[in-house]
């Protein structure tokens, strides 16, 4: 079974407009992490924002909040006020355990283009 | 501080040949990952390093992939004979010594593609 779903392949957002990334995660064990990322064309991975399974608050950095729904294991990423250069490749990932040492285990990704 | 550095960028090899790919981690950077990442995919873990230790390598195809970290700071990737389904792009990523409850946060460097004729 997928771990991670990222169910949309591809998005568009008007510049300066808000745009959602979903990400849903199948995990049984009480303690895991949820992270971003961002792959530009460069093919460098960009850490973007990371939520941990006991923190209360959805997680923010910046223009990056996630919005974390427990209950539906969802972690969706919001993108504020998008700017030309947020056009890439996100990638969902989590880290399953408390101690942190596990494997990161990527979603497939969606491609988001930002139009001027 | 300098980045995750990997090279070559770009390899292209036929099939059944040999090919090795080289990383440096960010100095102080006790974990060292390589990942696969297939055209249109996600990567995917083939190997973690503690120092110069293997922690995982359950998805590393073990009879043509090899990796090692020796003195625990930069690492090699190879893969002999390649097949076509290696075609990827291969990333090295680092990250300090994990800490409970912390996010430990893995830094990728450029990666190293390669085609597989």
């Amino acid at each position: 079974a997928q771990k991670i779903t990222q169910t949309q392949p591809g998005m568009f957002v008007q510049e300066k407009e808000a745009v959602t990334l979903d990400c849903t995660y199948d995990t049984s064990d009480p303690s895991y992490g949820l992270f971003w990322y961002k792959q530009p064309s460069s093919g460098e991975m960009i850490f973007l924002i990371y939520q941990g399974s006991y923190d209360q608050q959805n997680a923010t950095e910046g223009r990056y909040s996630l919005n974390f729904q427990k209950a539906r294991k969802s972690a969706n990423l919001v993108i504020s006020a998008s700017q030309l250069g947020d056009s890439a490749m996100y990638f969902c990932a989590m880290r399953e355990g408390l101690s942190n040492t596990g494997k990161l285990i990527f979603g497939q990704g969606t491609t988001l283009q930002v139009k001027p | 501080e300098a980045g995750v550095a990997q090279s070559p960028r770009y390899k292209i090899i036929e099939k059944r040949q040999s090919v090795a790919f080289w990383c440096n981690p960010i100095s102080g950077h006790a974990t060292l990952y390589w990942y696969q990442q297939i055209l249109g995919q996600g990567p995917k873990l083939l190997i973690q390093f503690q120092n110069n230790g293997v922690v995982d390598d359950s998805q590393l195809p073990k009879d043509r992939f090899s990796a090692e970290r020796l003195k625990g700071v930069d690492s090699t990737l190879k893969i002999q004979p390649a097949k076509l389904e290696d075609s990827a792009v291969y990333l090295c990523a680092s990250s300090l010594i994990p800490v409970t409850g912390g996010a430990n946060v893995l830094t990728f460097g450029a990666g190293s593609r390669l085609t597989v004729l």
